[in-house]
């Protein structure tokens, strides 16, 4: 079975940018959650999707967003980049209430 | 933002040895508790989980300890390979089963095995 994949791996981008992540469940996890991982801060939840819908959102301003499709395949978005958004983006997938897998991460940086 | 950025602890340990890596949660409410793995360059690898009605759960080479009434976490590992060598991370679950999957992790813990 395949695990959770992330695309792209590596992203750099310049301040004011935006940028789009992308994440393909395990098939048949309806649940993907979005994490930010830095040094500082450690591993921090954005936001949760079940069936295209959110679920909770974390304390991120609104310049983070996000959407799960049909096929539960799902994107987070980050309008007008800042230094501190360089980070790693992680994603995870789970069947409802189960256990979560990570994929790989997406590693922003922000330049 | 919910976890705060510490500096992260270091466990060192020989090959053959036990590791004991503590936790110590945040929310008195949370009923579900997880233990990750994170290897350099990878996204976070499930360990072993327990929920808030047991007290002690083995897997593998790996026991995790809940203690909720100083609302602590620990992962025992037997007989430690360099293979273990990785960041861990407790992460706690406040509303398992109910409306939401999100974690709250704790800072980490690098465990780094000594040949």
């Amino acid at each position: 079975k395949a695990g959770v994949t992330q695309t792209p791996r590596y992203l750099i981008k310049t301040r004011g940018q935006q940028v789009t992540l992308s994440c393909s469940p395990i098939s048949g996890h309806r649940s993907v959650s979005w994490y930010q991982q830095t040094p500082g801060q450690g591993l921090q939840f954005l936001f949760e999707y079940f069936s295209e819908t959110q679920r909770n959102k974390g304390n991120f301003p609104g310049r983070f967003s996000g959407r799960q499709f049909s096929n539960s395949r799902s994107e987070m978005n980050v309008s007008t980049l800042e230094l501190g958004d360089s980070a790693l983006y992680l994603c995870a997938s789970s069947l409802r209430d189960a256990e979560q897998f990570f994929g790989p991460g997406t590693r922003l940086t922000v330049l | 933002g919910e976890s705060v950025g510490l500096h992260l602890p270091t466990l060192s340990v020989q090959e053959g040895d036990n590791s004991i890596i503590n936790c110590a949660y945040s929310n008195s409410a949370s009923d579900y508790f997880i233990w990750y793995k994170q290897e350099s360059g990878k996204g976070p690898q499930f360990i072993i989980d327990i929920r808030s009605n047991m007290d002690k759960r083995q897997g593998q080479r790996v026991t995790v300890l809940l203690n909720k009434t100083v609302k602590h976490l620990s992962l025992q590992i037997a007989a430690t390979q360099p293979g273990d060598s990785a960041v861990y991370f407790c992460a706690e679950n406040l509303d398992y089963g109910g409306a939401t999957n999100k974690l709250i992790f704790g800072t980490g813990t690098l465990l780094a095995v000594q040949p």
